[in-house]
């Protein structure tokens, strides 16, 4: 089993719907969480940091983490064409060596 | 300027041919790392390195060396591709407190 699961996907979604992301792990130290966005022939970005359990938003974007679950979801609001990308969440124990997931690839359809 | 750079962008070599690829950064961060990507498994971990004189395994080293010629700079070299060396390959940097970590654009390696 893998440390962290992610559904590849793609996921498709018309243009305005609300977009729904997540990432499971087992590694119960992991207190560092991030989602990374990545274009096609880019490099990944850093979108969302979350340290520990709660919620973070900026703009459009909401992260959640559920430690007690060991669930972490990203959400994305009146999605846009410019969102189609692959959406990498990644997590660690320390600030040493980051854990990612395979990567959902998202299309967002006008 | 990009604040993590790699060279070249694109590289198609041949098996058994020894090829280099470069990362330079701007960031400032001691931290810098190496991956491989590939489709279905995602960002794998090659080598990383906290300082200039700190050098480490990851998750995939086999078949890849690393040098650390300063703090900015981090090369990783493979000695005699072999074709399911066949990737893109990302640097990246990071701070020593927070563990975010800032990627290159990547290089894509074709191994014929």
């Amino acid at each position: 089993q893998k440390e962290v699961e992610q559904d590849p996907g793609p996921l498709s979604v018309p243009e305005g719907a609300i977009v729904s992301l997540n990432c499971t792990y087992s590694n119960s130290a992991f207190q560092y969480f991030m989602w990374y966005r990545q274009y096609s022939r880019k490099g990944p970005e850093l979108l969302m940091y979350t340290y520990s359990s709660g919620n973070k938003e900026d703009g459009r974007f909401t992260a959640q983490v559920d430690k007690s679950s060991k669930y972490i979801s990203l959400f994305i609001r009146d999605s846009q064409p410019s969102d189609s990308a692959t959406y990498l969440c990644a997590m660690a124990g320390t600030a040493s060596k980051l854990t990612f997931g395979t990567g959902t690839r998202l299309q967002v359809t006008l | 300027d990009a604040d993590v750079t790699q060279t070249p962008r694109n590289r198609i070599t041949k098996t058994g041919k020894r090829i280099m690829l470069e990362c330079s950064q701007t960031k400032g961060h001691d931290r810098m790392y190496w991956y491989r990507q590939d489709p279905g498994l995602g960002l794998r971990l090659i080598y990383y390195s906290f300082d200039v004189k700190d050098i480490n395994k990851g998750e995939i080293s086999d078949g890849y060396s690393v040098s650390r010629q300063a703090q900015a700079k981090f090369s990783l070299s493979l000695e005699s591709a072999i074709p399911n060396q066949t990737a893109l390959y990302f640097c990246a940097t990071s701070d020593s407190w927070q563990g975010i970590q800032y990627f290159g654009a990547g290089t894509r390696l074709s191994v014929l």
